[in-house]
């Protein structure tokens, strides 16, 4: 696709349920991030992936959340045991290569709600 | 850890006018500075960017300055239009692998 392509666009679970939420990179970008934004907040950096490996995983705010990109394409984050507070939209973006001469691309998000 | 502070949160101005757009950072290492815009149920999209070796960029009625001693940035819009009505986003980064954002600012523009 042209784009960074996030599924699904919407997704409400119940409290202390699993989910995941996935996203689909550009074509050939081998970085890839995941970035969380609460109502009216800017976005908070989660992970950033160079290929297949978590480059940086600094932001994951606790171990109920996990990603992964086995094959250095697609990637899935994972939440256990959702908590209210989990409800933000869940963004994913994609760069050629990472580092300081490359636009980083966003999906649209995953709107993640936990009633 | 790197903090961005951003200002104002709203700003409302008449078509045709300039917008202003300010923010500060923490981190004296950071040297990559991104601006993106996101509007309604959409993702950010970068619309300008500076680094720290340079002191001005611009793209035609956007451009964004940088003030690596005082460690502000701000984004310029001239000739304001309706499409500019978006949430602005400033960004800090070293080398862009995580960037920290501030916390956006509401544009109105009034036809």
């Amino acid at each position: 696709g042209a784009g960074v392509s996030q599924t699904p666009s919407n997704k409400v679970t119940e409290k202390g349920k699993y989910v995941e939420l996935r996203c689909d990179p550009i074509s050939g970008h081998t970085a890839l991030y995941w970035y969380r934004q609460s109502l009216g907040q800017g976005p908070e950096f989660l992970i950033y992936f160079q290929g297949t490996g978590a480059a940086d995983d600094s932001g994951l705010p606790n171990d109920r959340f996990f990603a992964v990109r086995p094959e250095g394409s697609v990637s899935t984050l994972k939440i256990q045991r959702t908590e209210r507070g989990d409800s933000a939209v869940y963004l994913c973006a994609s760069s050629l290569m990472g580092g300081t001469n490359t636009e980083a691309f966003f999906g649209q998000g995953t709107r993640l709600t936990v009633v | 850890g790197e903090n961005v502070e951003q200002h104002p949160s709203t700003l409302s101005v008449q078509e045709g006018d300039s917008a202003v757009i300010k923010c500060t950072y923490s981190d004296s290492a950071s040297n990559y500075f991104p601006w993106y815009k996101q509007e309604l149920g959409k993702g950010p999209q970068l619309i300008i960017d500076i680094r720290s070796n340079v002191g001005e960029k611009k793209d035609q009625r956007i451009a964004v300055t940088l003030n690596k001693t005082a460690k502000h940035f701000s984004l310029h819009i001239t000739e304001t239009q309706p499409e500019d009505s978006a949430v602005y986003f400033c960004a800090a980064s070293y080398n862009t692998d995580k960037l920290i954002f501030g916390t956006g600012t509401r544009l109105q523009v009034f036809p």
